[in-house]
This record gives structure tokens, sequence and C-alpha cells, in this order.
């Protein structure tokens, strides 16, 4: 069973902070993706990334996946009261293409 | 908007009973994947479908059973609910049944039936 580890599990900062939320996995995944959930709504994709080391930039949002493509973290720079949300990590299995999500991180921005 | 339609959006039930949500997925696509979302256990995938037929299972219960109609639309039953089955039941869809291309491996998620059960 692949599993993944996301951390933290609660953030709580202020506006104009930055921060980094951590995925890790002992599997390799043949890619990783980013999704955000918002109350009341359904997970909503951000960004996939496919190559070990590989770096995405989405505006404010930084995305990295580790070289052995088990890891990967989602590093938000300035962050804004919408940017508040539940961050989900899925690993794409090798093998049948479905994915494994972590639990996520409840991320709130305060104003 | 995802283009993902989930019905209904709240189902308040007893224990028990039986429900049956349902699904329509974005134009275009043949899959349809069902996910059940709680607290503890964070998102799990229950079942997927492809272009009518079972594709792949993951943890679902033998109390839940799931179909694809030939319009695409699907349909997730519930029988027997227990207390624990309270729960964000989630619909996503996609193209294909994924593959080597990252997109391929894109899901869209409905907005999801909150399950509660008394």
């Amino acid at each position: 069973t692949q599993l993944l580890e996301q951390s933290p599990q609660f953030l709580s900062i202020q506006e104009g902070e930055n921060l980094t939320v951590y995925c890790n996995s002992s599997s390799v995944f043949s890619s990783l993706q980013w999704y955000r959930q918002e109350p009341g709504e359904g997970p909503v994709l951000l960004v996939t990334v496919v190559t070990g080391g590989e770096v995405k930039k989405l505006k404010r949002l930084t995305f990295q996946f580790g070289d052995a493509r088990k890891d990967s973290s989602l590093h938000i720079t300035a962050a804004q009261p919408g940017d508040t949300g539940l961050y989900l990590c899925a690993g794409v299995s090798r093998s049948n293409y479905k994915l494994t999500f972590g639990k996520g991180t409840l991320l709130t921005v305060n104003p | 908007d995802s283009g993902v339609t989930q019905t209904p959006k709240h189902l308040i039930t007893a224990t028990g009973q039986r429900v049956t949500l349902r699904c329509s997925p974005r134009s275009g696509d043949l899959s349809v994947y069902w996910y059940q979302q709680s607290l503890d256990q964070g998102l799990q995938f229950l079942i997927q479908y492809y272009n009518g037929e079972e594709r792949a299972k993951g943890n679902i219960l033998e109390r839940f059973s799931a179909q694809q109609f030939p319009d695409l639309h699907s349909e997730l039953n519930l029988s027997s609910l227990e207390l624990g089955d309270s729960a964000l039941y989630f619909c996503a869809s996609s193209v294909g049944v994924g593959g080597d291309v990252s997109s391929y491996n894109e899901q869209f998620f409905g907005p999801g039936t909150r399950l509660t059960v008394l």
C-alpha cells in the first residue's frame, strides 16, 4: 500500500508570511499532483509534477518534486487570506495510475 | 465549476437505511471515480468505472456498490448504513484510465454529497 504523509496537518499564519507544506512517501510515484479544497467544494487540481527534481511555479506557489520522485513540497510566498484551504497531495501509481491522497494540510491565513 | 455534478448536496438518514448518490461526469469524460472523505481517514478511493465497466476497486465496503450507465452518469449505492458511514462522498471524472502523459491522470471533482447517518 502506498502511503503519503503530509505535514504539518494544520497551519495558521498571518497574511504576508511564507510557508512550506511537505508530502512524503517511501514509494516512488509516476507523478505527483497538488490539489486545493475549499469548504463545501471538491478538490481542485493546482499542478502536476512529473520529473524528479522538477520545480513548477504558479504565481506565489512553488511546487517541487523530489529527485527520487518520493516526496514533494509546496511553498507559498506572501500568503493571502484567499490561500486559505485544505491542500492535498496525491501520488499517481506507476503500475495502475491510481491516485493515493495524503490527509492534507489545513491552511488558515489570517488578515 | 469543474463540470462534474453531484446530487443531492446533503443527505440525512438513519442507521440501517439505503441511499443512492448520483454523479454526472464532465462532457467527454469516460471515467468516473468515487471517493469518501472523512476527518480521520482523509480522501479514500472507493471505485472507478470506465465506459460502463468497473475498472478498479479501492477501500469499498461490501455494503456499498456502484454502477455507470450508458449515458456515463454513475450512482453509488450505500446500504445498511452505519454511523461511521457519515462522510463527504465525492465523484470525480477523467478523460480515460490514466497513463504516462500527466494530463491523462487529471481528475475533476464534483462538489460532493455530505451524508449524515443518525
